[in-house]
């Protein structure tokens, strides 16, 4: 069980969008950066959003982050095929003093 | 441009150790912190701990407490980790990542598989 809760699937057909929700509490979204990265199958995760909404250099602005109270959310507009991939959201929990992450979020180009 | 470049697979039997190390590139050694994150098979990312590069300053999961060491050599720029008493459950992937801050990882290793099996 996650300290941070995703939604294990979301879908929608190639040019649309997706959301993806990363909810959390007080301890840790709530007092924290989030950190959103992305796992192409069999490869290592990447960096795609940290501070809540800021992007690394040679990141597309399809993607965009937000966050309100202890939740967050990363978009995705103008979906492609290659965006098929896990997406998970992280951030520092200040009761455990330690990293925490989500589940997951599948995300499949339909 | 930065690299992370992990120590390939090993297999261990239950109660063994193991040592997977990091080498990094690209960039000052010193100015970043490297963070540990584990992925068992088929399942979501582990936050393990971090070491500061700078001055060897670690901080490691409650759940690894006692079992885990965390190391740098500043002379080679490689980072390494340690997990003692090995369980079937530690069977995971084993990343380093460089971190800005201890949640932000910027450049990760290609990742190093572990197995656990007798």
């Amino acid at each position: 069980q996650s300290v941070l809760t995703q939604p294990p699937s979301v879908s929608a057909a190639p040019g649309q969008k997706v959301t993806i929700s990363c909810s959390g509490g007080s301890s840790n979204i709530g007092n924290s950066y989030v950190s959103w990265y992305q796992q192409l199958p069999g490869t290592a995760p990447k960096l795609l959003i940290y501070d809540n909404n800021k992007r690394p250099s040679g990141i597309p602005d399809r993607f965009s982050g937000s966050k309100s109270g202890t939740s967050a959310t990363l978009g995705i507009t103008g979906l492609q095929t290659g965006d098929e991939a896990d997406y998970y959201c992280g951030t520092w929990d200040s009761s455990l003093s330690a990293g925490v992450f989500g589940g997951g979020t599948k995300v499949t180009v339909l | 441009q930065v690299q992370l470049v992990q120590s390939a697979a090993e297999v261990k039997q239950p109660g063994a150790s193991v040592k997977v190390s990091c080498k990094a590139s690209g960039y000052t050694f010193t100015s970043y912190n490297i963070i540990w994150v584990r992925q068992a098979p088929g399942q979501g990312l582990e936050w393990m701990g971090w070491i500061s590069a700078y001055n060897g300053d670690t901080h490691y999961a409650r759940n690894l407490q006692g079992r885990v060491t965390m190391t740098t050599d500043t002379s080679t720029s490689t980072a390494s980790m340690e997990l003692r008493s090995l369980r079937s459950d530690d069977t995971a992937v084993y990343y380093c990542a460089r971190g800005e801050t201890s949640t932000r990882m910027d450049y990760w290793g290609q990742g190093s598989l572990v197995t656990v099996s007798s």
